[in-house]
């Protein structure tokens, strides 16, 4: 399994401010997502992290509010951009082993709330 | 993007029963998960099947693939306090890298 940090772990922040949100794993993986939980709801993908080059957004999430960078195959960011109070939501960074078996690993998530 | 229809929504349970849940697709999985999240934390991966009508346990829980591949099972047996959570299916095809995720299963163990 891989062990995943984030930073921050909670944040309270402004609407029209941005909020970075960093993911670190212990090991070199090749899929990294971002995700986002609303309260008392499931997991939606934003994004696709990919190394080296631009992230995949899913239907929705825009490079432009969420920009993400993946430098190497541990590290990646998620900025959350001139925020509103609809972004509040828990951002939790997740890592995959592709083909077959696979697994899925999430971090512990960031929770945001802006006021 | 898909979502898998997870049931029960929601269960309140006596301390020591027996717990069942369901996740259901519209769509083929070769790979089903079940995770657990409790409040304040991100979803652990509790079990991972990787063929239809496996049958897979992790101490008192046992998950089982469906041999239509479309859905999955997970149990709990003799619940406990600590059992108190969230619980989601994911699930995902052979032509692609991402899992979907259930609408989740919120327990309530009672003591």
């Amino acid at each position: 399994s891989a062990v995943i940090s984030q930073k921050p772990s909670r944040d309270i922040c402004q609407r029209g401010t941005s909020l970075t949100i960093q993911c670190q794993v212990d090991s070199q993986v090749t899929m990294m997502f971002w995700y986002r939980q609303q309260p008392g709801q499931s997991l939606t993908l934003i994004a696709t992290a990919n190394q080296g080059s631009e992230a995949t957004y899913e239907s929705g999430f825009v490079i432009d509010k969420f920009p993400i960078s993946r430098p190497n195959l541990t590290f990646s960011t998620l900025t959350v951009s001139n925020m509103s109070p609809e972004d509040s939501s828990i951002y939790l960074c997740s890592v995959a082993s592709g083909g077959a078996p696979g697994t899925q690993y999430f971090g512990p998530g960031t929770r945001l709330l802006v006021l | 993007g898909q979502q898998l229809n997870q049931s029960p929504q929601s269960m309140f349970i006596q301390e020591g029963e027996d717990v069942s849940m369901n996740c259901t697709s519209s769509s083929i999985f070769n790979t089903w998960l079940w995770y657990k999240q409790d409040p304040g934390e991100g979803p652990v991966l509790l079990i991972a099947l990787y063929k239809a009508g496996e049958l897979t346990s992790n101490g008192r829980l046992t998950a089982q693939f469906g041999i239509t591949r479309k859905d999955s099972f997970l149990n709990i047996s003799a619940s406990i306090p600590s059992d108190v959570g969230i619980y989601f299916c994911a699930g995902r095809s052979n032509t692609g890298n991402q899992f979907y995720f259930g609408t989740g299963t919120s327990l309530t163990v009672i003591p």
